[in-house]
Formats: C-alpha cells, structure tokens, sequence
C-alpha cells in the first residue's frame, strides 16, 4: 500500500497568516493528489484535485503544488472559515489512502 | 444537486451483523463509481470500499476483505456494505462518496460525500 504523511500533525496560526502542510507519498504518485478539508462533525470537503486544481466554488487563497512523491498545501491569507482539518489522499493505486490529518488551530 | 444519504448504522456486538445504505440522487448514478469511506472516533480518514458504476468490479482495503461485502441496485439508485463478523475496530462514521475519475486528466477524486452513518462494535 502507499503510505501518505503528512506534516506538521497540528499547526497555530493567526488569521491573515499563510499556512503550508506537506504530504509525502512512500512511491510516486504523479500528481493523483487531492486535498480534503473537513471541520468537527462534518463530512469531508474536497478542495483541490489532481495536485494543484481547486474544486469549484474554493476559494483562490487555497493553493496546491507538487508532483511524484512531494506536495504542499499553502493557505494565503488565513480566514476563521479555514480552522479545520486538512487530508491529502493518494488517487493512484486501488486502496486510495489518506494522511493522517492536519488540524489548523488558532 | 447531488444528495448522498446513509443509513443503517448502530450498535451491534463483535461477531454481528449490520447493513448499510446509501440513497443517491440529483445525478446519474449509474456512470459514477461509489465509495465507503470510514473514521473511527477521534481519527483519520479511511477509504473502505468501491464499486464500479455498473457493479462488476469491487475492491476493498486489505482489513475488511471476506468479511464486507458492497453491492448496488441502478435502478433504485442505492449503495450497501454488508458488514459482517464485525470487531471493535470497525467502530466509526461510514461515508458513502462519490468518485470522479478521468485518467486522461491524472483526475481521480471523491466530490461528494454523505453526511455519515455511526457503526458501534461493542458488548
């Protein structure tokens, strides 16, 4: 199975601040990458696809790079909406795996 | 506007057995792939389960396998997971998704999630 990681677990910021999280796949991937967010008792929110496409009616403050086996998610400009969760998910083998999450707190 | 909506969950002893259900509906349900996706309490996301838009192909993740089973009726525009010999480990919220895929693009992706269904493993 590819293996996703994710860093840091758990991040403090501030509104207005730019934020970024990693994922790292355990092979290459290309860019089946897609980017979840999810807040406390809701279902998963897609967010950006492929890597670096934002799902429609996302906000352009959130931003998706990388390719094979390194990602990143950078928020620009931090809002209150934006304290949640965050998952990547690896869409290239069968067993589509998630990162174990990163919680974006105040 | 596309709805996914759960049902079935419960409490049920290790050993037990519980049927799930999805009722889909605002698209066209037989040309989208479905997914179980679960999150035991307090953790991270787990991808369970798909099957294909006209049913003949399944895959699980390595934990369920022989002992959950999907399946899904086009003309009723439903998903279920057959859950059986269940563990306290199989305690979680289970999602039905959405699955969008266009190889051509790298585009694989779950764009529509339900709001879940809690499965409690316990005496």
């Amino acid at each position: 199975d590819i293996q996703m990681t994710q860093s840091p677990s758990s991040l403090s910021a501030s509104v207005g601040d730019r934020v970024s999280i990693t994922c790292r796949a355990s092979e290459s991937i290309s860019k089946y990458l897609n980017w979840y967010q999810q807040k406390p008792g809701k279902a998963p929110k897609l967010l950006i696809y492929a890597a670096s496409t934002l799902q429609s009616a996302v906000p352009l403050r959130f931003n998706g790079s990388g390719s094979e086996t390194d990602f990143t998610l950078t928020i620009d400009s931090l809002q209150p909406e934006d304290f949640a969760t965050y998952y990547c998910q690896q869409s290239y083998s069968t067993q589509k795996t998630f990162g174990q999450g990163t919680k974006v707190e105040i | 506007e596309v709805q996914l909506v759960e049902s079935g969950g419960d409490l049920v002893q290790p050993g037990g057995s519980l049927r799930l259900s999805c009722a889909a509906s605002g698209f066209t349900f037989n040309s989208y792939s479905m997914n179980w996706v679960r999150q035991a309490p307090g953790k991270g996301l787990e991808w369970v389960s798909v099957i294909s838009g006209i049913g003949d192909e399944k895959k699980y993740v390595d934990s369920v396998k022989g002992r959950f089973t999907i399946s899904r009726d086009n003309s009723k525009n439903t998903m279920d997971l057959q859950m059986q010999n269940l563990r306290a480990e199989d305690t979680a919220v289970y999602y039905c998704v959405r699955r969008v895929q266009k190889w051509s693009k790298q585009e694989d992706y779950f764009d529509h999630w339900g709001q879940g269904t809690l499965v409690t493993v316990s005496s």
